[in-house]
């Protein structure tokens, strides 16, 4: 099972700041993506990166696949209590056929 | 309306029984999976299935059952619970297998205590 390792494991922080949240690997990945799960339910997803050096906008989320395809970072801009959440990494396992996930990076943001 | 939607959300019961838990989706899916999620919010393959059939069993012990009816239903059965049971169990599914950046959707999760 290839490991995905996120970094920071939690992070608080106050409205209006900004963050980034990694995502790296010794695996190579054909692709990569970004879930967010809020408490009490289930994982929803953000993005998908197939590139190496993409970079893709969502709002005030940006996501990146660094260019050996092994990583990927998440910045957020002037963050929100609503974007208060599990960000979790996921990429294909060995066998393709589902998702391994990261341990995710739990955000809180205060107003 | 609901795409994956599993019963019960919540589920309290002693050691040693048995507990079922169902799961449906609406969005025509063939793969559909069964995740657990620790007290750490680690979330971990268990079983992905297509097209009723098993493709991956991930080392779960066999008091572990998961049942397919039909490609629309995909229930977890467990045998003899123990306390390391206790997780949240999310059913999801997805319209091919998950790897190559296909989406997956998860329910909502059900939240099983065993005391």
């Amino acid at each position: 099972t290839q490991l995905l390792e996120q970094s920071p494991q939690f992070l608080s922080i106050q409205e209006g700041e900004n963050l980034t949240v990694y995502c790296n690997s010794s695996s190579v990945f054909s692709s990569l993506q970004w879930y967010r799960q809020e408490p009490g339910e289930g994982p929803v997803l953000l993005v998908t990166v197939v590139t190496g050096g993409e970079v893709k906008k969502l709002k005030r989320l940006t996501f990146q696949f660094g260019d050996a395809r092994k990583d990927s970072s998440l910045h957020i801009t002037a963050a929100q209590p609503g974007d208060t959440g599990l960000y979790l990494c996921a990429a294909p396992s060995n066998s393709g056929y589902a998702l391994n996930f990261g341990k995710g990076t739990s955000l809180l943001v205060t107003p | 309306d609901t795409a994956v939607s599993q019963t019960p959300k919540y589920l309290v019961t002693q050691m040693g029984n048995d507990k079922s838990i169902k799961c449906e989706q609406n969005l025509g899916h063939d793969t559909m999976y069964w995740y657990k999620q620790d007290s750490k919010k680690f979330l971990k393959i268990m079983f992905s299935y297509n097209n009723k059939e098993l493709i991956i069993n991930e080392t779960v012990p066999n008091r572990f059952s998961p049942k397919s009816p039909d490609k629309a239903h995909l229930n977890l059965h467990i045998n003899s619970l123990e306390l390391g049971d206790s997780a949240v169990y999310f059913c999801a599914s997805s319209q091919v297998s998950g790897g190559g950046g296909n989406t997956i959707y998860f329910g909502e999760g059900s939240w099983l205590t065993v005391v």
